[in-house]
């Protein structure tokens, strides 16, 4: 079956501009984890959905960012007024969200790119 | 407040050797601890997990050993062999919460 897969793989934007950064999960998984990565650096946590619940905002680093989840399944991620400092790698991963290990499954990234 | 550290970061080891990459804790209610690895351009994929009511689990060449006295855990591989060569990510969860993710150790497997 398919895997996680996100849109585009790579993004050049200028400082400055709006960008969107897309996940489609594995069908069936009810939480989407969207997580960073800069270079040199872990995974650095920025939100979760699960079902229908409030999604945990908590690793938003500004209020530039933002994400959305609709019908359950697509996500997207929207870094507004764009930052070099933003300049990461934007892993989404899903899960079905039961109980035990609930093993994450990643997407191959998005590469962010801010000049 | 890293509740999840992987103290090292980088770890060179040879062919044919065991690597041994360690993870630490802080967190008495994690419950399950996972391993991932992760190449460059690719996301992170799963490795082996362990409940927090074993302290051994065994895949093959991987085995994940756990100490909830010490809150520490580690991942044995061996042999070591060149595809091993990626970064190395611990993490942990308590119940239906998020992972917690430490912050990768990149292994380093020479011929």
């Amino acid at each position: 079956g398919a895997g996680v897969s996100q849109s585009p793989s790579n993004k050049v934007t200028e400082k400055g501009k709006d960008v969107e950064l897309r996940c489609d999960p594995i069908s069936g998984h009810t939480a989407l984890y969207w997580y960073r990565q800069s270079l040199g650096q872990g995974l650095e946590f920025l939100i979760y959905f699960q079902g229908n619940s409030a999604p945990d905002k908590s690793g938003l680093p500004s209020d530039r960012f933002s994400a959305e989840r609709t019908g359950g399944s697509v996500s997207t991620l929207t870094i507004q007024r764009t930052q070099q400092e933003d300049s990461a790698v934007y892993l989404c991963a899903s899960s079905l969200a039961m109980g035990g290990v609930d093993t994450q499954y990643f997407g191959p990234g998005t590469r962010l790119t801010v000049l | 407040d890293q509740q999840v550290k992987q103290n090292s970061p980088s770890l060179s080891v040879q062919e044919g050797r065991i690597s041994i990459l360690n993870c630490d804790y802080t967190n008495s209610m994690f419950d399950y601890f996972l391993w991932y690895k992760k190449y460059p351009a690719e996301g992170p994929t799963f490795l082996i997990s362990i409940s927090s009511i074993k302290d051994k689990n065994e895949d093959g060449r991987f085995t994940v050993f756990l100490n909830k006295s010490a809150k520490h855990l580690s991942l044995h591989i061996v042999p070591s062999q060149p595809g091993d060569s990626a970064v190395y990510f611990c993490a942990a969860k308590k119940g239906a919460q998020k992972l917690v993710f430490g912050q990768g150790t990149r292994l380093t497997i020479n011929p």
